[in-house]
């Protein structure tokens, strides 16, 4: 099944860095989304990206979208120890189906 | 609003057991969906649903079933518990196509 793949899978940086996740899809999408997972709690949704759009920013977070190589970048700058988390890619092929999700990146930020 | 609320929050079964998770949201939305999630796999779909009365499969259905009688609720059900079984599951609402994703905190399971 299409499922998006995040890369790396673990990144460990400093308060301060910037930290860079990407991720990597099989097929078209709709959009591609990213999520924020706090260890033993829900998924929150970080930003959407539409395939018709190539860069989106939101606060401290930058997302690139190349439909051509399939594949999303998310940037966080600046990065705090509260930033500290895992975060996931999610895909969606085409309106009316769910979001597949990938493996995820753990993101560590150390003070 | 109360958002996404899934109980319960934990449980504990044995192999063979049945049990239903429930799930319910108070947006109005359309879509849920149920995911499980375990260590090192990321989050996988299980079931969906994109209205009252509609349902469908997602990556890995087997072994749960769902239902979707009213907009509000959609409750996952195990036949017969397997430790396979064993995982974290959320639910999940949006309001439409395309659109993000509201998720319940989750209800960690253990099959024995």
């Amino acid at each position: 099944s299409q499922q998006g793949e995040e890369d790396p899978q673990a990144l460990s940086i400093q308060e301060g860095e910037n930290a860079t996740m990407n991720c990597s899809y099989k097929t078209s999408i709709n959009n591609l989304q990213w999520y924020r997972q706090n260890s033993g709690r829900g998924l929150v949704h970080l930003i959407l990206i539409r395939s018709n759009e190539r860069e989106k920013h939101s606060g401290r977070l930058r997302v690139t979208l190349d439909t051509s190589k399939k594949s999303s970048s998310l940037l966080i700058t600046a990065s705090r120890a509260a930033d500290t988390a895992s975060y996931f890619c999610a895909t969606n092929q085409e309106a009316g189906t769910a979001l597949i999700f990938g493996k995820g990146t753990t993101l560590s930020v150390s003070s | 609003n109360a958002g996404v609320t899934q109980t319960p929050k934990f449980q504990v079964l044995k192999t063979g057991q049945s049990m239903t998770l429930q799930c319910a949201q108070d947006m109005n939305h359309e879509y849920m969906s149920w995911y499980r999630q375990d260590p090192g796999m990321g989050l996988r779909l299980i079931h969906y649903s994109v209205g009252a009365g509609i349902t469908d499969q997602g990556e890995v259905p087997n072994g749960y079933n769902v239902s979707r009688s009213t907009t509000e609720d959609f409750p996952l059900r195990l036949l017969s518990a397997a430790p396979s079984q064993t995982s974290v599951y959320f639910c999940a609402s949006r309001p439409g196509p395309g659109e993000k994703l509201f998720f319940g905190s989750g209800t960690q399971l253990s099959v024995l």
